[in-house]
């Protein structure tokens, strides 16, 4: 049981790049997660999703998409990369009625 | 507009003393406010949560109470072991599983 996998573990993108940033998750979860956690602080949500076809913007959605096709995989898509996204970026997903979120073991971005 | 905030950003304790991470929160409908631990380099760890109806809940060597009245929740931790140092996270879970983290609290436990 995998649990929540994330792709990749570290990217380096020069400003303007564009990348996707993977998120599976083998427990049949209804909702996922995509948060960025910057250096010394907290957990900021950018998107989050309560199933497939369904996406809802969180706290920090600005230069962010996401798409959520199946149940399992929730990307996380850059277009644009700017040094204000250097961040590290950590998917979770839980089931319905449930607060336990599990966490990936998150992609560390650096944006120069 | 939501908010999750902690008081303290470091504490540091002796081991074998208890533990008391507080934190401050804003949105009155929130369901469910919950703990997470992270360990360095790791995403965070599900501790223990707690229904918006209940004061009190109890698990394994913690403990969580919740004031609704102040907006005000703290976790306990008894028998501090150098195991529980990691920065500890209270979330709130509202508007249907829209998980709304604070900005964390730093634990460190003296030998």
């Amino acid at each position: 049981n995998a649990g929540v996998t994330q792709t990749p573990k570290f990217r380096i993108l020069k400003i303007g790049q564009s990348m996707t940033l993977q998120c599976a998750q083998d427990m049949n979860h209804n909702y996922m997660y995509w948060y960025r956690q910057d250096p010394g602080m907290g957990l900021k949500l950018i998107y989050y999703s309560v199933g497939a076809g369904i996406t809802d913007k969180g706290e920090v959605p600005n230069g962010y998409n996401v798409s959520r096709s199946t149940t399992e995989d929730f990307p996380l898509r850059l277009e644009l990369a700017a040094p204000s996204q250097t961040s590290v970026y950590f998917c979770a997903s839980s089931p319905p009625g449930n607060t336990e979120a599990f966490f990936g073991q998150g992609t560390r971005l650096t944006v120069v | 507009g939501e908010s999750v905030g902690l008081h303290l950003p470091t504490l540091s304790v002796q081991e074998g003393d208890n533990s008391i991470i507080n934190c401050a929160y804003s949105n009155s409908a929130s369901d469910y406010f919950i703990w997470y631990k992270q360990e360095s380099g790791k995403g965070p760890q599900f501790i223990i949560d707690i229904r918006s109806n209940m004061d009190k809940r109890q698990g394994q060597r913690v403990t969580v109470l919740l004031n609704k009245t102040v907006k005000h929740l703290s976790l306990q931790i008894a028998a501090t072991q150098p195991g529980d140092s990691a920065v500890y996270f209270c979330a709130e879970n509202t508007e249907g599983n829209k998980l709304v983290f604070g900005a964390g609290t730093i634990l460190r436990v003296k030998s």
